[in-house]
């Protein structure tokens, strides 16, 4: 049983450009949480996905941020005219119909780099 | 909101001795989770102990167990016999279950160096 899988692990885009940001959940798990890791800091809420559904983006930046979580394929961060502030490790945490309170399978995370 | 606070952002210990890292944190529920995660230089995120809030007995996991003071709001974790391979960040987090989202918050991180 493979884990949570992101790509790309390194994703480096110019200012202004589109920055988009895979995750698989592990198999049989339908919940997915992004979170963002700026350097020495811990991470941080961003998004609360089911499948097909938003449940909470409580965390996301108003602008620019998006993100879906479709009946079939990976969830995908999307973020739009990526500025340098956006430099951060993003990290995605599947679990099975909300039971992140017995364990979170986090991925490895992508790290964006904005030039 | 909740917060959460490690108070030491570095610490090191000899292998094979004894090493307690601080976590305190602020929430007006009653009922939640705390945990401690390891964060490897292949910042691959693992758990590495957990606690549920209306447990008073504290979680242990082989090396790993925790010190969980509720009226105090403090959640430290004690790692005995200290291995090169401890080496890494390690994050306290807190989750409200309460909320609905049951999202973690997480302190900033201890970095902790475990030398031979």
């Amino acid at each position: 049983n493979a884990g949570v899988m992101q790509n790309p692990r390194h994703l480096v885009r110019r200012r202004g450009q589109e920055a988009r940001l895979r995750c698989s959940p592990m198999k049989g798990h339908s919940h997915v949480y992004w979170y963002r890791q700026l350097p020495e800091e811990g991470l941080k809420f961003m998004v609360y996905l089911q499948k097909e559904n938003i449940i909470d983006e409580s965390g996301m930046p108003k602008e620019r941020f998006s993100a879906e979580f479709p009946k079939e394929g990976p969830s995908i961060l999307r973020i739009q005219q990526v500025v340098r502030g956006d430099s951060a490790a993003y990290f995605c945490a599947s679990c099975q119909a909300r039971r992140m309170n017995t364990e979170a399978f986090f991925g490895q995370g992508t790290r964006l780099t904005v030039v | 909101a909740q917060t959460v606070t490690q108070s030491q952002p570095e610490m090191s210990v000899q292998e094979a001795e004894t090493v307690t890292l601080s976590c305190t944190y602020d929430t007006s529920e009653n009922n939640y989770y705390l945990f401690w995660y390891k964060q490897p230089p292949s910042r691959q995120m693992i758990l590495v102990i957990r606690q549920e809030a209306y447990k008073q007995q504290n979680a242990t996991e082989n090396r790993f167990s925790v010190n969980f003071q509720k009226a105090a709001k403090s959640f430290s974790l004690k790692i005995s016999d200290s291995q090169l391979g401890d080496t890494a960040m390690y994050f306290c987090a807190f989750m409200d279950l309460t909320g609905g989202s049951e999202k973690l918050v997480f302190g900033k991180g201890t970095k902790l160096t475990v030398n031979p």
